[in-house]
């Protein structure tokens, strides 16, 4: 198995909605990544998760959660979004020493109503 | 603004080839990748390049590295209409931080 898969694919939410992005991969990968990207702009860090440990981009809002439940699986936590926070958001894993880049999923295309 | 820069838009017609730029900040980066990404599609790992190479050749795509100048390109060979995606170029300083560029907007016309 080569791939990462985020489900759903598509989610539209209210403001008061809880909602959750998923990731899974089984290539034995110990980081995995959260991206959020907006139209026609590039693929921009929220976290990654390194051998389960987290590291924040301290301009990510609270209202987005990380969870890493195991090494394979990667959760988004969706809680009080605003439209603005409306993106394609991507999940991607790598291994130390991985000289093939990132893998990334397809994305999850985000929609705040 | 990026640490990495691209030019925004570029136009070919079908079986010219592609030339897609982009220059970076960092000396340190080792590694520098090429992805794509189709509309509505996460993005597609399409080729690297480690620093301490000059040029990388696979099929019809060819990297080059200006590693004075932190210039990189993308040559795609007889395009075609199935290569119209957004590229972005990457570099990557440590295992986990990657860096993108804007991304440029390959548009291949019949």
């Amino acid at each position: 198995d080569t791939e990462v898969t985020q489900t759903p694919k598509h989610l539209v939410m209210g403001m008061t909605n809880k909602k959750s992005l998923k990731c899974e991969q089984h290539m034995g990968h110990r980081a995995m990544y959260w991206y959020k990207q907006k139209a026609k702009k590039p693929p921009e860090l929220m976290f990654v998760y390194s051998y389960e440990k987290l590291s924040i981009n301290e301009s990510v809002p609270s209202r987005f959660s990380p969870e890493c439940p195991n090494s394979s699986l990667l959760n988004l936590h969706l809680h009080a979004l605003q439209p603005e926070d409306s993106a394609l958001y991507l999940c991607a894993s790598s291994q130390d020493g991985d000289l093939y880049g990132y893998t990334f999923g397809s994305g999850t295309r985000l929609t705040v109503v | 603004g990026e640490d990495v820069e691209q030019s925004l838009f570029l136009s070919v017609r079908e079986g010219d080839s592609s030339v897609i730029n982009c220059t970076y900040t960092d000396s340190s980066s080792t590694y520098l990748y090429w992805y794509k990404q189709e509309p509505g599609a996460g993005l597609q790992l399409l080729t690297y390049i480690f620093s301490n190479m000059d040029m990388k050749q696979d099929q019809r795509l060819t990297v080059l590295l200006n590693k004075k100048d932190k210039h990189l390109s993308l040559r795609i060979a007889d395009t075609q209409t199935g290569d119209s995606a957004i590229y972005f170029c990457a570099e990557r300083r440590n295992n986990n931080d990657m860096r993108f560029g804007a991304g440029t907007r390959l548009t291949v016309k019949p």
